[in-house]
Formats: structure tokens, C-alpha cells, sequence
């Protein structure tokens, strides 16, 4: 079946430094990826999507490229900050099926001043 | 506009004891979606509301859980009786109308904060 595996955290940093959270998942069709976050005390956001090989999202200052070459959806941030502090899950949903997205199991970002 | 809540914030039981998780979708929103987080693992999909009805259930673990979406509101979880492997977060999420076949068509979910459930 399909799957999302993510790096393990916690990941710490500096305010200021890049951030990179490795994503890689396995799907029998061609799949949407996504990156959600979670914010501590708040539910689950979209954060970006990519739909098609090749496509890039992002958001907030925050990138990912779908690579099917490599079936990768790595996140990119060029200068992280505090407030950046939170968990995020890498996840894709299979278009032709229910549209429910597959997890990864949530990689926690700790950004000090 | 109110996003998803869910009910309550935290719950500590025993074993063997029952608990009710409540979700309240996004106004007008026809499907609701439940998931569990595991401790450290993926967020695991339990099961899928079209208003009222069970439009997928594959992912309840056992039938010591019972869903429930009596007039396409909101939504009960209920856990009877509750085991230690139980624990974890349970994540409500609700969306708008699904077009399945209509491409490359994503509905994006809108997830609330979580209930987090300690079983001892």
C-alpha cells in the first residue's frame, strides 16, 4: 500500500538557519503530496501541495518540489524562525481513490532565538 | 468562522472504562473524517461521514469503537471498553463536497486541535 516516510525529529535550530525535513513515499498510483503542520495547541493545517511531477508549492516561505524521479517531496525553508517551531507531516492522497491522505509520522521543528 | 472543535481537550481513563470524543465540523461541511495519532507514528484514518452515513470505515481497529453522526452535525467517537493501546491523539477533520473522477481534484480537510486520549 501507499506510504510516507519522514525523517525523524526532533530537528533544532537557530533562528535564521535553512531548514531541510526529508520526504519520501511510496504509491502505486500518482499520488498528490502534501505538507501539513501542526502549530502547538492547534490542529492539523495544510501548509502546501504539489499535484503533478515537477510542481512546486509553497507557502509561508516554505517549499517542496515533487521529484517522482526519486519519489521525494522534501521541505525547504531558507530562514526559519521561531514561530516556525511545530510538528510537520508529510502526506499524500492517492487522486483516484477517497482523496484521504496517507501520513507520515510528523517530524517536531524547535527553532531557538 | 468557527473551524473544527473538538471535545474534550484531554481525557485520562482506565482501562476498561468508556469514553465519548465529540467533533464539531465546519458549518456546512458534509463529510467528517477520524483519525488517530499513535504516540511518535502516522496519523492513521479511521473512518468517513457523508452527513450522516459511514461512507468508509476500513480504518476502525475493533468494534470497541463506535461512530456516530446522528443528523450530519456533529460527530461522537465512542471507545468501549477502552484498552492501554487506545491512547493517542484522535483528529477530527471536516471538508466540503468530494467530486470523486473530477481529476486531479484534491478537497482539502480541515482538522481540528485534537483530543488527547491517556488510557491506564
Amino acid at each position: 500500500g501507499d506510504s510516507v516516510t519522514q525523517m525523524e525529529g526532533p530537528v533544532t535550530l537557530s533562528e535564521e538557519a535553512f531548514l531541510t525535513i526529508n520526504c519520501t513515499y511510496t504509491a502505486t498510483g500518482y499520488p498528490s503530496l502534501f505538507w501539513y503542520v501542526q502549530y502547538p495547541g492547534e490542529g492539523l493545517q495544510l501548509l502546501l501541495k504539489a499535484t503533478k511531477a515537477d510542481d512546486k508549492g509553497s507557502n509561508k516561505g516554505f517549499e517542496a518540489t515533487y521529484r517522482k524521479e526519486t519519489t521525494s517531496f522534501h521541505l525547504e525553508k531558507g530562514s526559519v524562525q521561531v514561530s516556525d517551531s511545530a510538528v510537520y507531516f508529510c502526506a499524500l492522497s492517492d487522486r483516484g481513490g477517497s482523496y484521504i491522505p496517507t501520513f507520515g509520522r510528523g517530524t517536531s521543528l524547535i527553532v531557538h532565538p | 468562522e468557527a473551524g473544527v472543535t473538538q471535545f474534550p481537550s484531554h481525557s485520562v481513563i482506565e482501562k476498561g472504562q468508556t469514553v465519548t470524543l465529540r467533533c464539531d465540523p465546519i458549518s456546512g461541511h458534509d463529510n467528517l473524517y477520524w483519525y488517530r495519532r499513535v504516540m511518535g507514528k502516522e496519523i492513521k484514518f479511521l473512518l468517513h461521514f457523508v452527513k450522516e452515513s459511514k461512507q468508509d470505515e476500513s480504518g476502525m481497529p475493533n468494534n470497541r469503537f463506535l461512530a456516530e453522526r446522528t443528523g450530519g452535525t456533529y460527530s461522537t467517537l465512542k471507545v468501549q471498553p477502552a484498552e492501554l493501546e487506545d491512547s493517542g491523539v484522535y483528529f477530527c477533520a471536516s471538508s466540503q463536497d468530494v467530486r470523486p473522477g473530477a481529476g486531479r481534484y484534491y478537497n482539502e480537510q480541515f482538522f481540528g486541535p485534537g483530543t488527547r486520549l491517556t488510557v491506564l
